[in-house]
């Protein structure tokens, strides 16, 4: 089945310095792969999310990029702010199934 | 309009005892979703319904986990005879629809959090 390793763990950055999150995928089916945003206590919540006959979308701040040859996609969340502080996951999803398959989560810390 | 909702928020069980947990999904998403979310960790599927279809339980950890969706709308994930290892944060996430070519946003709720001592 699809697996999704993702790095790094944690990530401090001050504020207005971009950050990237990188994630891998085993399946070379899935075509679909949303980052989720997840404050302390509560629901995770789609902040992105980018399908396979795409390489890069935008949206504001953050991007996201896709390397289908590779299996790897990545967030980039630039001119950070402290409010982005929170965990990321990324996740992937293959056609036969809508089920998500997560990364292990990005812990991200922006300092003033 | 309202989003998920699940209840209870928190459930305190000892180590045993049968629980079940309740989710309201987005109404008209006809795809539901369960997931398990340890501390420090990412959401593991549990399993997923169609309208009141349950067409993948390839999650679920042994057979004291149950779920249903009778009519369709509203889900109950049911625990029998808790165990240590079963305390996380339940999450239930809802879809529109299922169309080919790919998946669609899940929206999740506010998860319960069960505690078993």
């Amino acid at each position: 089945g699809e697996n999704v390793e993702q790095h790094p763990s944690t990530l401090s950055v001050q504020e207005g310095d971009s950050a990237v999150i990188k994630c891998t995928y085993s399946d070379s089916a899935s075509n679909y792969f949303p980052w989720y945003k997840q404050e302390l206590g509560k629901r995770p919540q789609l902040i992105i999310d980018i399908r396979s006959n795409v390489g890069e979308k935008k949206d504001q701040r953050i991007a996201v990029t896709l390397n289908k040859t590779a299996k790897h996609f990545s967030l980039h969340i630039t001119e950070t702010q402290p409010e982005d502080s929170a965990v990321y996951f990324c996740a992937a999803s293959t056609p036969n199934t809508d089920k998500l398959i997560f990364g292990t989560g990005t812990r991200l810390q922006v300092f003033p | 309009g309202a989003g998920v909702s699940q209840s209870p928020r928190y459930k305190v069980a000892k180590r045993g005892q049968d629980v079940a947990l309740r989710c309201d999904p987005i109404s008209g998403h006809v795809s539901l979703f369960w997931y398990q979310q340890a501390l420090g960790q990412g959401p593991e599927f549990l399993t997923y319904f169609q309208n009141e279809a349950q067409l993948d339980k390839s999650g679920l950890p042994s057979d004291r986990f149950f779920a249903e969706r009778p009519e369709g709308s509203v889900s109950t994930l049911k625990i029998q005879r808790t165990q240590q290892e079963d305390s996380a944060v339940y999450l239930c996430a809802s879809s529109f629809t299922v169309t080919s070519g790919g998946a669609k946003e899940q929206f999740f709720g506010p998860g319960t959090r069960l505690t078993v001592l």
